[in-house]
């Protein structure tokens, strides 16, 4: 059973566009919302997180939305480009009430993003 | 070198090899993590350590064996290597909420 659903599986946008990533969750005891950027032969690594106590937060051109109401979060990428092609994965885990520092994964989204 | 290392990178066996991962982290982090990722199937957590010597199952841990005697390393093991353990394998630690990823192991088992 997926306890985090992302949606879509892969994405082309040109440059400067504005790609978004939905997550869905399902487990309301979820405190801590992070998304992971990888690129080809390379690890996931942390690219932004956020918390429900705030409906929005931004890092450069990447930006974390959150309703709390209808267990919904997701990522957008203002003027996106080339470099910005990855699979982009969203989280979610019980970061605050856990005690195992598990995070429950999307399946991940690949994001092309042509010149 | 600081930070979490893998060996080997690539590896290439037969069925019914016994093979061991290697996953060594510098930061002294409590939590550590080993995932297999596969096309269209995402990451997916195999074994998790809370500290040494405490280890956990995750969702996909049939076949795999791991140990951690030192808080520094954690290798996983499959005992007797299957095709469908062909994947990229990734050991990722932390000590609070973010986790850092090592560069992976290409396992392929033929």
């Amino acid at each position: 059973q997926q306890q985090v659903k992302q949606s879509p599986q892969s994405l082309i946008v040109q440059k400067g566009g504005i790609p978004i990533i939905n997550c869905a969750y399902e487990n309301t005891a979820f405190d801590y919302f992070p998304w992971y950027q990888q690129f080809p032969g390379k690890g996931p690594a942390l690219l932004i997180a956020i918390r429900p106590d705030v409906s929005e937060k931004k890092e450069g051109r990447f930006t974390i939305s959150f309703n709390k109401s209808a267990k919904q979060f997701s990522l957008h990428i203002m003027d996106s480009q080339p470099g910005d092609s990855a699979t982009y994965f969203c989280a979610a885990s019980m970061g605050s009430a856990g005690n195992n520092r598990k995070l429950i994964w999307g399946l991940g989204t690949s994001l092309a993003v042509n010149p | 070198d600081a930070g979490i290392t893998q060996s080997p990178r690539y590896k290439i066996t037969e069925t019914g090899r016994q093979v061991t991962l290697m996953c060594h982290q510098t930061w002294s982090h409590s939590y550590m993590f080993w995932y297999r990722q596969d096309l269209g199937h995402g990451l997916r957590l195999i074994y998790y350590s809370a500290a040494a010597d405490i280890t956990d199952k995750g969702e996909v841990p049939d076949g795999y064996v791991v140990s951690r005697s030192k808080t520094e390393n954690f290798p996983l093991t499959l005992e007797s290597a299957t095709r469908s353990q062909t994947s990229v394998y990734f050991c990722a630690s932390s000590e609070y909420n973010e986790q850092f990823f090592g560069p992976g192991t290409r396992l392929t088992v033929l």
